[in-house]
């Protein structure tokens, strides 16, 4: 089964910074990567699919970026509202393997 | 726009069984695919397997195949998800999301609040 790595698993930065999270697939799966935002306590939420394609209603400060086997996950300005932590997932293929997650905290 | 509502917590003793419920409102039953999500805690979400509503078909994670039976009852509008030989493992919450595909692309959206199952003696 292909492998999802996430990086860092945590971080802290302050309202206003841009932050990236990077996601490494174990093999090369095209675009086949989709985001999603899980806040305490709640279900994820899809932020981005196939890549790059963001939700309807995502702010447009999310970016999804990467093919092959290296994704990123970029919040540009990140948002009081933006505490949360971020998975990546492989799509279209059992087991839509998630990466371990990275946690954002605002200082 | 399709909604998610899951049934309530259970509490289960180590060998039990549990049936968790998703219910679809908002759109037409038959026409997609639930899949089931497992979180334990502090985890990353665990994919378990998916039921097409219209047709019934079900595919299973492997490390789930031999306890877990995906199923729907259409004039419900209602999928189920039953895992059995329940052990303090499989303590967590079970989510229900309803796939999204567009050509060779899927996605999880709607996501159900999730449903918090404990096993414990």
């Amino acid at each position: 089964d292909v492998q999802m790595t996430q990086s860092p698993t945590s971080l802290s930065a302050s309202v206003g910074d841009r932050v990236t999270i990077t996601c490494r697939a174990s093999q090369s799966i095209s675009n086949f990567v989709n985001w999603y935002q899980q806040k305490p306590g709640k279900a994820p939420n899809l932020l981005i699919y196939a890549a790059l394609n963001p939700r309807d209603g995502v702010p447009s400060r999310f970016r999804g970026a990467g093919s092959g086997t290296d994704f990123t996950l970029t919040i540009n300005s990140l948002q009081p509202e933006d505490l949360a932590t971020y998975y990546c997932q492989l799509s279209a293929s059992a087991p839509y393997t998630f990466g371990q997650g990275t946690k954002i905290e605002i200082k | 726009q399709v909604h998610l509502v899951q049934s309530g917590p259970e509490v289960k003793k180590p060998g039990a069984s549990v049936k968790v419920s998703c219910k679809a409102s908002g759109d037409s039953f038959t026409d997609f695919t639930i899949h089931w999500v497992r979180q334990a805690p502090g985890q990353r979400p665990e994919w378990m397997g998916w039921i097409n509503l219209g047709s019934g078909n079900t595919k299973y994670s492997d490390n789930f195949q031999a306890r877990l039976t995906l199923t729907r009852d259409t004039s419900a509008g209602t999928a189920y998800m039953d895992l059995s030989g329940l052990r303090s493992e499989d303590t967590g919450i079970y989510f229900c999301a309803k796939e999204v595909a567009s050509m060779r692309w899927d996605w999880f959206d709607p996501w159900g609040p999730g449903t918090l199952v404990t096993v414990s003696a």
